[in-house]
This record gives structure tokens, C-alpha cells and sequence, in this order.
């Protein structure tokens, strides 16, 4: 089946850095997006999420960016902090349906 | 935000016995709830969908009656892992979904589970 793709698997930043982490969709009958935080031995954490008839969303020091012409979807994590560092899913879904999830992004933030 | 709740959050146990795995949703209504595997460095891997009242949802190669899933309430599902055995360790983390129109997932803690 499609699936959620990310084209960095690691991303290192130094404290203070803004990160950008990205993910690739294939579904195009994707209409709903959601970015994930996952720490070690934790479950998934719920960042932000966006529809596709937005194309930027803001939070407090995150944004996410929805390039529904390239199938693109990124988070933007502002002045980024140590506790930061985790595992960042991009997740996608056609209506009212089952999530599909990327791969994930580490994301290790240096002090 | 939502929360939801598993219990345990680990467990350890000998090969050929069976482990429940509970799901909460505390602050909401649940109509569906998710079970996911998760690998060492690995992304979610979802086993079965979960409607309150029925009869779960098995995705392909997830065998149902290795991985018993219960929702009988709109707060409360569980798994259960039947004779388990060392390929069934791993990070088992439920989801649940409110029943009104919104889409997000919220996810438990998880649930480790090492077969002895």
C-alpha cells in the first residue's frame, strides 16, 4: 500500500537552532495530517496536526507546512531545546480512517 | 489534551503463558481504539482497529487468535497475548479515538513486554 516517507532519518541541531524535519506522502487522498513526538520508552506524544485545506499551522514553536502539490508535509521546531530530542513521526490519513505512519526522525539536540 | 492510560508498563513473563494488556481513555469516550507493535528503531506498526461492541479489525498477518482484543466499553480495551512466546516481546502501544468527527489519535505510554 502508499506509504509515509521521511528523507532524513537523523538530525542533529545545537540548542538554540531552528530544526526542520520532513516527510514525504504517497497517499493522495490524504487529508489529514499529524506530527508526533516519541521519546525513548514512551508512547507517541501529539504535536500538531493540519488538514489539507491549510498549508501552514502554528503552535507554541512549532510549525507545520503542508505542500499538498508535492506531497510534502515539514515541522518546524523553533529555538530548539534538549528536551527535544526524540523520535518525530509524521502520520497521514484519508478522512476518518487508520493512520499510516512514517518511518521517523531523530532528532538529537546538543547543549 | 486526551489521555490515555495502559497498564502495565511492562511486563515479564514465561514462555506459553498468556498477558492482558489494558487501554484507557480517561477523559474521553472512546469509540475506537488501536493497537500498535513497535520494534527497537522502528516505526508504529498498527495490528488491529477496535469499535466498541464489536468485533476488532485485524490487519494482514496479525493473526486474531494469537492477539485477543476486547473493547466492551467506550473507555476500555485490551489485548491479549495468548502463549506467548520470545518473538512476541516487544513496545505494545494502544491509541484511542473520541467519537466525535476528529480524526487524532492519542496514545498511551505503552506497554513492554520481554518472553522469557
Amino acid at each position: 500500500g502508499e506509504s509515509v516517507g521521511l528523507h532524513l532519518p537523523t538530525l542533529s541541531v545545537q540548542e538554540g537552532d531552528n530544526s526542520i524535519i520532513n516527510c514525504a506522502y504517497s497517499n493522495s487522498a490524504s487529508d489529514y495530517f499529524i506530527w508526533y513526538k516519541q521519546e525513548s520508552g514512551k508512547g507517541p506524544q501529539f504535536i500538531i496536526d493540519i488538514r489539507s485545506n491549510m498549508d501552514k499551522r502554528q503552535g507554541q514553536r512549532v510549525t507545520v507546512l503542508l505542500n499538498k502539490t508535492v506531497k510534502h508535509l515539514s515541522l518546524q521546531i523553533a529555538a530548539t531545546q534538549p528536551g527535544d530530542s526524540a523520535v518525530y513521526f509524521c502520520a497521514e490519513t484519508p478522512g476518518y480512517s487508520t493512520l499510516t505512519f512514517g518511518k521517523g526522525t531523530m532528532l538529537l539536540v546538543s547543549p | 489534551g486526551a489521555v490515555v492510560s495502559q497498564h502495565p508498563s511492562w511486563v515479564i513473563c514465561k514462555s506459553g503463558t498468556s498477558v492482558k494488556i489494558e487501554c484507557r481513555s480517561l477523559d474521553f469516550q472512546a469509540t475506537t481504539m488501536f493497537w500498535y507493535r513497535q520494534f527497537p528503531k522502528q516505526s508504529l506498526m498498527l495490528m488491529a482497529t477496535s469499535n466498541e461492541g464489536s468485533k476488532a479489525t485485524y490487519e494482514q498477518g496479525v493473526e486474531k487468535d494469537k492477539f485477543l482484543i476486547n473493547h466492551a466499553s467506550l473507555t476500555l480495551s485490551t489485548l491479549t497475548v495468548t502463549s506467548a512466546h520470545p518473538e512476541d516481546s516487544s513496545f505494545y502501544i494502544c491509541s484511542a479515538r473520541g467519537s466525535g468527527l476528529e480524526e487524532t489519535q492519542y496514545f498511551g505510554p505503552g506497554t513492554r513486554l520481554l518472553v522469557l
